[in-house]
């Protein structure tokens, strides 16, 4: 089946403790991304990848880092989260660019305190 | 700066009662404008995918429509089961390879 999967899904840490939420998809695309949904503001753009090695900022990347070693896998680090990082988190997987159908995860709820 | 706007916020409609769902784009050279289906507690699915003005797309009780300057998503007779928030979301040819996406409609349909 095709999917896009992350782990985990819920997740309550405190400031500053690091944490990687991970990401992996069996579909063999090129482009991942990584977006936050916060009520009121709808889905922003986190990171985005178009092949391995190739990473680069979406529109909200403070204080989020990334890293795509392999083709199926793109994880999300924060180093340091802090509150205002508390949010839905989707990573979204398409055959290539943004222009194609995007296949989403089925989330990860992160709470900082 | 790329701008999607979804209007309405929320729509309550009787089963079988049509209605559309507008989504207005500022984008600098659009590449294509997406709509998207959310259940609660899930991630977005894919509905469909418009390129340029004039296209339409059907799929069972929905069809997608493109102008230069906004996108519909008509609902025919809809059913309790298309119950979500109804997203938009634009892939421009400005600024970072992504999408813009609109804050959604959120779309009840009481039996």
């Amino acid at each position: 089946e095709a999917q896009v999967t992350q782990n985990p899904r819920y997740l309550i840490t405190v400031t500053g403790k690091k944490l990687t939420v991970t990401c992996s998809q069996n579909m063999n695309h090129e482009y991942m991304s990584w977006y936050r949904q916060d009520p009121g503001l709808g889905l922003r753009q986190i990171y985005y990848s178009m092949n391995v090695e190739v990473t680069d900022k979406g529109d909200v990347p403070e204080g989020y880092k990334v890293s795509r070693k392999e083709k199926r896998n793109f994880p999300l680090i924060l180093e340091s989260p802090s509150p205002n990082q508390t949010s839905l988190y989707f990573c979204a997987s398409s055959l290539w660019g943004a222009s194609t159908e995007a296949f989403f995860g089925q989330g990860t709820r992160l709470t900082v305190v | 700066e790329d701008q999607v706007t979804q209007s309405p916020e929320a729509l309550r409609l009787q089963e079988g009662e049509s209605s559309s769902l507008n989504c207005s784009y500022t984008v600098s050279g659009l590449r294509g404008l997406f709509w998207y289906r959310q259940d609660p507690g899930k991630g977005p699915e894919f509905l469909f995918t418009l390129y340029s003005a004039g296209e339409e797309k059907e799929k069972e009780r929905l069809k997608a429509t493109l102008t230069k300057k906004e996108s519909f998503l008509h609902i025919t007779a809809p059913k309790p089961e298309d119950s979500a928030t109804y997203l938009c979301a634009a892939d421009s040819g400005g600024g970072a390879d992504g999408l813009t996406f609109g804050k959604g409609t959120h779309l009840i349909i009481q039996p």
